[in-house]
């Protein structure tokens, strides 16, 4: 199983950017990485994904070092409604439905 | 427009009663689930559908029974509930199933239904 683990919570003031690490140790060949985030009372909504390197979209940038054995989601310039719950998770055609772990994720603080 | 829709938002009922929860998707997909997140916030999935087929059914209560109508919807039927199945149950949906797709399919989230048994 590709278990990920992610530091349980992170504060930070507006305006600075946020790196989020996950470690995905037991990766598998054909895994993608994914992240999701969640605001109190809502569903999770998805963020970012990607396989190798490094990915950029408008709300986030993904980060993944060549051994793929962790990634790690950069947050550039938050602002107060970033605070939320992020998701890592990892899966693929090979490891099946087990991408489907959320885990804890981990709460990010902004504070003014 | 909602993309995934829950019905009802809330759900507060005894001990014993059998209760069902509603989940439609507008956005084609062929894949829907059910997961469920309890008070420390795990988010666990119970049930996967594909065309209306059970793909994934996790270690769940078989009083948790899924049905699938259409591909549209999925609904959640709960026999007998326990305080234990407190929690909020989350509906959401995939274009396709991500193990079948060759990578990880983005899922849509409905926006929850909090079910408090007393």
């Amino acid at each position: 199983l590709a278990k990920t683990t992610q530091p349980i919570s992170m504060d930070s003031y507006e305006g600075q950017e946020v790196n989020i690490t996950c470690s995905h140790n037991n990766i598998a060949t054909n895994d993608y990485i994914t992240w999701y985030q969640q605001f109190p009372s809502q569903g999770p909504r998805f963020i970012i994904q990607g396989y190798k390197t490094k990915v950029t979209n408008e709300v986030a940038s993904l980060f993944i070092p060549a051994d793929r054995k962790s990634s790690t989601l950069s947050l550039p310039r938050v602002s107060l409604s970033d605070t939320a719950v992020y998701y890592c998770l990892v899966g693929g055609p090979t490891t099946g439905f087990q991408k489907l772990v959320f885990g804890t994720g981990t709460r990010l603080l902004v504070s003014p | 427009d909602t993309a995934v829709s829950q019905t009802p938002k809330y759900l507060v009922t005894q001990m014993g009663n059998d209760k069902s929860i509603k989940c439609e998707q507008n956005l084609g997909h062929d894949t829907m689930y059910w997961y469920k997140q309890d008070s420390k916030k795990f988010l666990k999935i119970m049930f996967s559908y594909n065309n209306k087929e059970l793909i994934i059914n996790e270690t769940v209560p078989n009083r948790f029974s899924p049905k699938s109508p259409d591909k549209a919807h999925l609904n959640l039927h709960i026999n007998s509930l326990e305080l234990g199945d407190s929690a909020v149950y989350f509906c959401a949906s995939s274009q396709d199933f991500p193990a079948l797709a060759g990578g990880t399919d983005t899922q849509y989230f409905g926006p929850g239904t909090r079910l408090t048994v007393l």
